[in-house]
Order: C-alpha cells, then sequence, then structure tokens
C-alpha cells in the first residue's frame, strides 16, 4: 500500500512569506502528526490531528498552524517566515495514535532565503 | 516532562561487529518507546517500538532492544553490522495512550566501516 505522501518535496521562500505543506498519511489512517528537524533542535513536534480535531500541540509560535480533513489529508501552514524557519517538515500517519507506531513519509525541505 | 537522552551522538563500528547504541527516558508516566532510522535525504523508519509486555523486543534484520524500567532505558543493538546500516539512528519516547506527540533524542549517527 501506498505510504505517506509529502508534497512539494522541496520549497524555498522569501522570509514574510507563508507556505502551505500537505500531507496524504497512509489509507485508513486517522492519525496526523507533524515535526520539525533541524541540525540544532533536531526532531521537534508541532501539532497532531485525529479525526479533523488536534489532538495534541507542542511548544511553536502561533504562526505555524494546521488542519485535518475528513479523508485524513493534512496540511500544515507557516506564515509570516523566518529564516530560522527552514528546516525538513515531516509528517507521520498511525491508525489512531502512538500505540500503533507513526510511519513517516520523506519531508519537505523548506529553505527561508 | 519527559525527555530521551541518546548517550553517544556518534558511533563508528566496523564491519560485521556488535554495535550498541543507548537510550534513556525520564517520564512519570508509562511510556512507549521507539527507535527510528533515517538514512540521508529520507523520512524516518520505524524499527522497533516496546509497549508493554516482553521488555525484549526483537525487529527485523537481527536489531533488537532491552527496556529497562529501573534504569529508564532502552538501549539498541545489534550482533553484527553491514555497511548498509549506516544512517542516523532515533529513540523516542510517547506517554502512553494515544497520544502522538513522540519524544525524540537527539540522534546517533552510526558509521560501518569496512
Amino acid at each position: 500500500k501506498a505510504g505517506v505522501t509529502q508534497t512539494p518535496r522541496y520549497l524555498i521562500k522569501t522570509r514574510g512569506q507563508q507556505v502551505t505543506l500537505s500531507c496524504s498519511p497512509i489509507s485508513g489512517h486517522r492519525s496526523v502528526s507533524w515535526y520539525q528537524q533541524t541540525p540544532g533542535q533536531g526532531l521537534q513536534f508541532l501539532f497532531e490531528y485525529f479525526s479533523e480535531t488536534q489532538r495534541n500541540k507542542g511548544n511553536f509560535p502561533g504562526r505555524f498552524s494546521g488542519r485535518q480533513f475528513s479523508n485524513s489529508r493534512s496540511e500544515m501552514n507557516v506564515s509570516t517566515l523566518e529564516l530560522g524557519d527552514s528546516a525538513l517538515y515531516l509528517c507521520a500517519s498511525s491508525l489512531v495514535g502512538a500505540q500503533n507506531g507513526y510511519t513517516f513519509g520523506s519531508g519537505t525541505r523548506l529553505t527561508v532565503v | 516532562a519527559q525527555s530521551v537522552t541518546q548517550l553517544d551522538s556518534q558511533v563508528p563500528v566496523f564491519e560485521e561487529a556488535p554495535v550498541e547504541l543507548r537510550c534513556n527516558y525520564s517520564s512519570s508516566v508509562s511510556v512507549y518507546l521507539f527507535w527510528y532510522v533515517q538514512y540521508p535525504n529520507q523520512g524516518l523508519q520505524l524499527l522497533l517500538k516496546y509497549l508493554s509486555g516482553s521488555t525484549l523486543v526483537k525487529g527485523i534484520n537481527g536489531f533488537e532492544a532491552e527496556f529497562n524500567k529501573s534504569q529508564t532505558s532502552f538501549h539498541f543493538r545489534k550482533p553484527s553490522v553491514h555497511i548498509s546500516d549506516t544512517a542516523e539512528y532515533f529513540c523516542a519516547v510517547s506517554g502512553g495512550g494515544s497520544q502522538g506527540n513522540l519524544i525524540f533524542g537527539k540522534g546517533t549517527k552510526l558509521s560501518v566501516k569496512p
């Protein structure tokens, strides 16, 4: 079966712009989580959605937001981009949550210039 | 709050030698524990998970990890490594239940030399 699909794979944006990243989970998976990966901070949890509701949120500013649609596909949005937002953004899906283990996508590499 | 410490940032090892990657966690509640691997320019792949039951968890390709509640550790082992095992390995913890907020360690770069 198809894995977790993230689009686009690479993105270059200018400081101050906004960006939307997309994630299609594995069919049947209802939990979708987002993570930011940087060399300095490592992997940090952004938020988790389950059945279109945000179930958990990490410690990121309000510029970072997300949503989940009825088909479990998810998007995350970053507004007013800063240079420090340059990172690999990873999406992960699971049947219902952590106890099933999370399957990660290949990520979107965002570069802010 | 939960945290994960991976005790070695880099581990060089020769091919066919055994390897152990160390992971300690802190949590005030029961946890689920995971090991993931990341190859360059790719996402994370789940290798092993501990939810409950037997403290020795075995995965494919000879990987295994042992949960030790008293020492709050979840060390990863492989008896014989291959060049293809060169990658970065991450230990992660979640707070039990369904909540999907994994807390990751900083990662251990395993470098297998011929």
